[in-house]
């Protein structure tokens, strides 16, 4: 299976930074990347695919980028809705696995 | 717009059986791949299951041979009949609509697994 492994843990940044939150795979997953956004109480939501793609919907402040092993997920000018629970997810090969997350709070 | 609305969960004994629902509206169910992800409390995502358009399966190794997963278009539900519960099957089970990624996800169900 491929591992995700999703850094930091958690995160405490101020309104109107710019964050970022990376996530690397045990193998080349060619950019079959997704981001998900999970606020507190609520289910998980979709940011980013294909590893830079922006879902229908989501503010342009957010942003994925990355290749190969090595990508991340960047928030540009943080409002206080976006805290929450982030999660990286690979789909290039089965079985689908997820990071474990990253919990980002206001400062 | 797409509503995806899971029921059934509950407390049950380990070793016991339950099966979960997720009614879909707003989209061709038919058309669609379709997915049930799990989450214990205080931790990750933990995908469980895959159903394709067409009802090919995928499980995860930890639950393969004790949940089914299954699809009933004419009715625009999804289910995933959990049986030999364990302890660590006690999480909020989601459906979750999509093949590559899950671009739309139920309220999820509680499924606690305690004698």
């Amino acid at each position: 299976d491929i591992q995700m492994t999703q850094s930091p843990a958690s995160l405490s940044a101020s309104l109107g930074e710019t964050v970022t939150i990376e996530c690397r795979a045990s193998e080349d997953i060619y950019n079959g990347l997704a981001w998900y956004q999970q606020k507190p109480g609520k289910s998980p939501q979709l940011l980013i695919y294909n590893a830079n793609s922006l879902h229908t919907g989501v503010p342009s402040r957010f942003s994925g980028s990355g290749s190969g092993t090595q990508y991340s997920l960047k928030i540009n000018s943080l409002q206080s809705e976006d805290v929450a629970s982030y999660f990286c997810q690979q789909y290039y090969d089965y079985p689908w696995t997820f990071g474990g997350g990253t919990k980002l709070e206001l400062k | 717009a797409v509503q995806l609305v899971e029921s059934g969960g509950g407390l049950v004994q380990p070793g016991k059986s339950l099966k979960l629902s997720c009614s879909a509206s707003g989209f061709t169910f038919s058309s669609y791949g379709m997915h049930w992800i799990r989450q214990a409390p205080g931790k990750g995502l933990d995908w469980v299951a895959y159903i394709s358009s067409s009802s090919g399966t995928v499980y995860a190794d930890a639950v393969k041979e004790r949940f089914t997963i299954s699809r009933d278009n004419a009715k625009n539900t999804l289910y995933l009949q959990l049986n030999s519960l364990k302890s660590e099957d006690t999480a909020i089970y989601y459906c979750a609509k999509g093949y590559y990624v899950m671009d739309a996800w139920g309220q999820g169900a509680s499924v606690t697994v305690s004698s």
